[in-house]
């Protein structure tokens, strides 16, 4: 079971805005600790979307964006392309105890 | 090209054990925390270990401590894991991940390796 909960699936036909959902507690997200975001294509390896919860690496298009509020995060992808089908996983860090690094359960998106 | 290059996977008997390792190109390496995620079948992430640019701090999740090291050489730009006692839990794809610093205690993986299936059968 994952620290941090995100819905198991969204959907959006091309061209609408989804938005993917991660909520943790007040020792990880709720904390000093920003929010990250990896896009895993099928069969393939994740890749870093979004850091420190709104900053996009370079080569990521602004299509994807992040939000924060409290010990919840949000990731929004706008403008959806049937290429943007994949699994989406939100993590954190929690130092409470020994450091770790949280992921959350993902998110599988489908675009219809 | 910086990129990381996972080997040293495959099947693996109950309770036996396998030592992956990461070649690492492209970026100086010894600048970086490194560490390990892993994916089990049709699962989730899961972070496995972390270590300090030097060596001289590592980290492991609850789930292996005990039975996983990990270690690096920084002159072969190579990261390691050995892993023991080995459990059919433990099979997944094992990824290599570069560790970035974001803000003062934060962390987060900018760079991943294309990973290496362990598997041990129950």
């Amino acid at each position: 079971q994952s620290v941090l909960t995100q819905p198991p699936s969204v959907s959006g036909a091309p061209g609408q805005r989804v938005t993917i959902s991660c909520t943790g507690n007040t020792s990880d997200i709720g904390a000093i600790y920003d929010v990250h975001w990896y896009q895993q294509l099928p069969g393939t390896a994740p890749k870093l979307l979004i850091y420190g919860d709104i900053n996009r690496p370079s080569g990521v298009p602004d299509r994807f964006s992040g939000s924060r509020s409290g010990t919840s995060a949000s990731l929004a992808i706008s403008g959806l392309q049937t290429e943007d089908e994949a699994d989406y996983y939100c993590q954190s860090y929690d130092t409470s105890l020994s450091p770790r690094v949280l992921f959350g359960g993902g998110t599988r998106l489908t675009v219809l | 090209e910086v990129q990381l290059v996972e080997s040293g996977g495959g099947l693996v008997q109950p309770g036996g054990s396998l030592r992956l390792s990461c070649a690492a190109s492209g970026f100086r390496f010894s600048s970086f925390w490194m560490g390990w995620v892993r994916q089990a079948p049709g699962k989730g992430l899961e972070w496995v270990s972390n270590i300090k640019e030097d060596g001289s701090e590592r980290y492991f999740v609850d789930s292996v401590r005990g039975r996983c090291a990990i270690s690096r050489d920084n002159a072969k730009n190579s990261l390691d894991m050995q892993m023991n006692s080995l459990r059919a839990e433990d099979t997944a794809v094992y990824y290599c991940v570069r560790v970035r610093k974001w803000r003062l205690y934060d962390r987060y993986l900018d760079l991943w390796g294309r990973g290496t299936l362990v598997t041990v059968p129950t």
